[in-house]
C-alpha cells in the first residue's frame, strides 16, 4: 500500500518570502500523480496543484510550484511572495494511475506572519 | 453548480445514536468517496463507490455503512455512535478513474459524540 509522510507538522514564513513545503512517498508503481490540497479555516479543500510521475517537467500554478524528484519519492511545494491568504493546512495527496482513492499525508499547518 | 453539498455541517450525537450524513453532487461524477479527518490528521478514506450501486470499503469502514442509489447521493450511516467517531466527515466526488483528475470536495461535516 501507498504511504505519503508529510515531516512537517507546522511551517511559518513571512509575508512576501518563499517557503518550501515536504512530502515523501512510498510506491512500488512506475505511474502515478501526486496533488498538493490546502484546506483553510472554512475546511474546504482546495486543490493547489498537480504533477504527473511520468512527465519530468515540475508543474506550476502561479506562485505554486513543485520539486518533484522521481527516484527520491520526494514532492515539495514551494510558495513564493507568500500572501496571508495562503495560511493554511497543506496536504500532500497520491493517487494510482488508474487508482480511484487518493492516499492523503498528515498535513502541514503554514502559518503567515505580516 | 453547487459541487458536492454536503448536510448537516455541525452535529453532536449521544452515544449510541444513530444519524446520516448526506452528500449529494451534481457534477455527474461516476465516484464518489467519503473521507474522516481527526485532529491533526491526514483523511482516512472510510468508504466509496465507482457508480450507482456499487459500494466498498476504505481503510477505516468499520461503524460506518453507505449505499449508492443515484449517482448524485451518497449517505453515510453511523449506527451506535461511539467518541472514537467524533470527526470532520468530507465527501468528494471524481470524474473519473483517470489519476490526473482531482476530487471535488464538499465542506465538511463537523460530527461530536458525546
Amino acid at each position: 500500500a501507498q504511504t505519503v509522510t508529510q515531516s512537517q507538522p507546522e511551517m511559518s514564513v513571512q509575508e512576501a518570502e518563499t517557503v518550501t513545503l515536504s512530502c515523501t512517498y512510498d510506491t512500488s508503481e512506475s505511474d502515478y500523480y501526486l496533488f498538493w490540497y490546502k484546506q483553510p479555516p472554512s475546511r474546504q479543500m482546495i486543490l493547489v496543484i498537480r504533477q504527473e510521475a511520468y512527465k519530468q517537467q515540475n508543474a506550476t500554478e502561479n506562485r505554486f510550484s513543485v520539486n518533484f524528484q522521481k527516484a527520491a519519492k520526494s514532492f515539495s511545494l514551494k510558495i513564493s511572495d507568500s500572501q496571508l491568504g495562503d495560511a493554511a493546512m497543506y496536504f500532500c495527496a497520491y493517487r494510482s494511475l488508474a487508482g480511484n482513492k487518493l492516499v492523503f499525508g498528515a498535513g502541514t499547518i503554514l502559518r503567515v506572519k505580516s | 453548480n453547487a459541487g458536492v453539498t454536503q448536510t448537516p455541517k455541525f452535529r453532536i450525537l449521544k452515544i449510541g445514536q444513530s444519524m446520516t450524513l448526506q452528500c449529494a453532487q451534481d457534477m455527474n461524477h461516476n465516484y464518489m468517496y467519503w473521507y474522516r479527518q481527526d485532529p491533526g490528521m491526514g483523511l482516512k478514506l472510510i468508504y466509496y463507490s465507482v457508480g450507482a450501486g456499487i459500494t466498498d470499503k476504505g481503510e477505516v469502514p468499520n461503524g460506518y455503512n453507505v449505499s449508492r442509489s443515484t449517482t448524485e447521493d451518497f449517505p453515510l450511516r453511523l449506527e451506535l455512535a461511539a467518541p472514537s467517531q467524533t470527526s470532520v466527515y468530507f465527501c468528494a466526488s471524481s470524474y473519473s478513474t483517470l489519476g490526473h483528475y482531482g476530487y471535488t470536495f464538499g465542506s465538511g461535516t463537523r460530527l461530536t459524540v458525546v
